[in-house]
């Protein structure tokens, strides 16, 4: 069965901090698709990366990166120099492809609050 | 615009008392999901829907019943609802068969169920 753990509950930084959510992964499949969402508090799901099981390079994008590790099975998700629109809550998701019984499930971590203070 | 949309957007019922969640995208998108947010325990996947007449459970399937007759339509029905239903609903649609994309996700559905 896939899982997803982040074990973060709630984090709190000041801006201008540096900030990394974890996320810790398990899967029995050799094809499979983590993804980051944003929820602020506003409500809404938004997407914010993909990375597939075969391609391990980080990746930055503005002030986010993600550092992927097939050894650790974690793709955690860091944010630099933090602003007070950061604030939301943080969703880790796997998705195992090929030909499996798990094929179209899509699992979710329970969410990290990262807040943002002034 | 593309968009997944879905009505409606609050509703309050009452044990037992039959509904439908509908949820719509515009983008021909094989794949669509119904997921249920809940305080702590982030989104649980309820059913999926690879295509048309193409249906399976997720991880909490109990107590829902869904239908893919056209492609874009996915309503999520409760046939009894009980307060242990009472939740952030949101449906989402991708390209391709298996979800393994990027999710769209429509603006949530929340339901009290007294």
């Amino acid at each position: 069965a896939q899982k997803v753990t982040q074990a973060q509950t709630e984090i709190s930084v000041v801006e201008k901090e540096d900030v990394t959510l974890d996320c810790v992964y398990e899967t029995r499949d050799t094809t499979y698709y983590l993804f980051w969402y944003k929820q602020p508090p506003s409500g809404e799901l938004v997407f914010l990366i993909r990375r597939n099981s075969f391609d391990e390079q980080n990746e930055i994008s503005g002030r986010y990166s993600w550092n992927f590790q097939k050894s650790t099975s974690s793709f955690n998700f860091t944010i630099t120099a933090s602003q007070v629109v950061d604030s939301a809550v943080y969703f880790c998701a796997l998705s195992e492809g090929g030909y499996n019984t798990n094929a179209g499930k899509s699992t979710f971590g329970d969410g990290t609050t990262l807040t943002v203070k002034p | 615009e593309a968009q997944v949309t879905q009505n409606p957007r609050y509703l309050i019922t009452v044990t037992g008392k039959k509904l439908t969640v509908t949820c719509s995208q515009n983008m021909n998108h094989e794949y669509m999901s119904w997921y249920r947010q809940d305080p702590g325990l982030g989104l649980r996947q309820i059913y999926y829907s690879m295509n048309v007449e193409v249906t399976d459970k997720g991880d909490v399937p109990e107590g829902y019943k869904v239908s893919r007759k056209e492609k874009r339509n996915f309503p999520l029905i409760l046939e009894s609802p009980s307060p242990n239903q009472t939740s952030l609903y949101f449906c989402a649609s991708t390209l391709g068969l298996a979800g393994t994309n990027e999710q769209f996700f429509g603006p949530g559905t929340r339901l009290t169920v007294l």
